[in-house]
């Protein structure tokens, strides 16, 4: 069955310290997609990056950056300098074909950030 | 602008009055789906639709109705809201009707509490 785990519940680090988030998900397909998305306090979902299984090269975006291996079927996500404005909690999330046959998109639990001035 | 509106972005409501919470998308998605989110929970899904009159249950999908008369439309219907529906709840739209592959567009949520 399809399954995304978030173990870290809540994490806090003082501004400007790195800081990783960890994804580990299960799937039986061969094909699918990893995403990641942001809640900040006001309770928005943002979108911040979606990664298809066939593309395992690391991603950059500004500070953010993801690591995607295959063979630890993880999809972990870096902040380098965080910021106060970083505060929010963090999804991944996986989309694959559901036994119904059609796709379905499972949510982590989350990962809580406090990002501390 | 492409998006999905929900409404209302708040709702304080007594406990058996029923309530609905609108959703439209102006993107022409084939698919629509709402979720609510529980603190340690996560995400999980009430009911989705692949197309109009085209609906079916998701994880959660007890005390909830929806209906999918237009494509554009996925409203959330509480017939007899419980305190136990209290969440932040999100509808969110795929243009891909057989699910969510490429992802979704979400709302920006309502919060309900149910008194």
């Amino acid at each position: 069955a399809q399954k995304v785990t978030q173990a870290q519940t809540e994490i806090s680090v003082v501004e400007k310290e790195d800081v990783t988030l960890d994804c580990v998900y299960e799937t039986r397909d061969t094909t699918y997609y990893l995403f990641w998305y942001k809640q900040p306090p006001s309770g928005e979902l943002v979108f911040l990056i979606r990664r298809n299984s066939f593309d395992e090269q690391n991603e950059i975006s500004g500070r953010y950056s993801w690591n995607f291996q295959k063979s630890t079927s993880s999809f972990n996500f870096t902040i380098t300098a965080s910021q106060v404005v970083d505060s929010a909690v963090y999804f991944c999330a996986l989309s694959d074909v559901s036994g119904a046959g059609s796709y379905q998109l499972t949510f982590g639990k989350g990962t809580k950030l406090s990002v501390i001035p | 602008e492409a998006q999905v509106t929900q409404n209302p972005r708040y709702l304080i409501t007594v406990t058996g009055k029923k309530l609905t919470v609108t959703c439209s998308q102006n993107m022409n998605h084939e698919y629509m789906s709402w979720y609510r989110q529980d603190p340690g929970l996560g995400l999980r899904q009430i009911y989705y639709s692949m197309n109009v009159e085209v609906t079916d249950k998701g994880d959660v999908p007890e005390g909830y109705k929806v209906s999918r008369k237009e494509k554009r439309n996925f409203p959330l219907i509480l017939e007899s809201p419980s305190p136990n529906q209290t969440s932040l709840y999100f509808c969110a739209s795929s243009f891909d009707g057989t699910g969510p592959f490429y992802g979704y567009t979400f709302g920006s949520g309502t919060r309900l509490t149910v008194v």
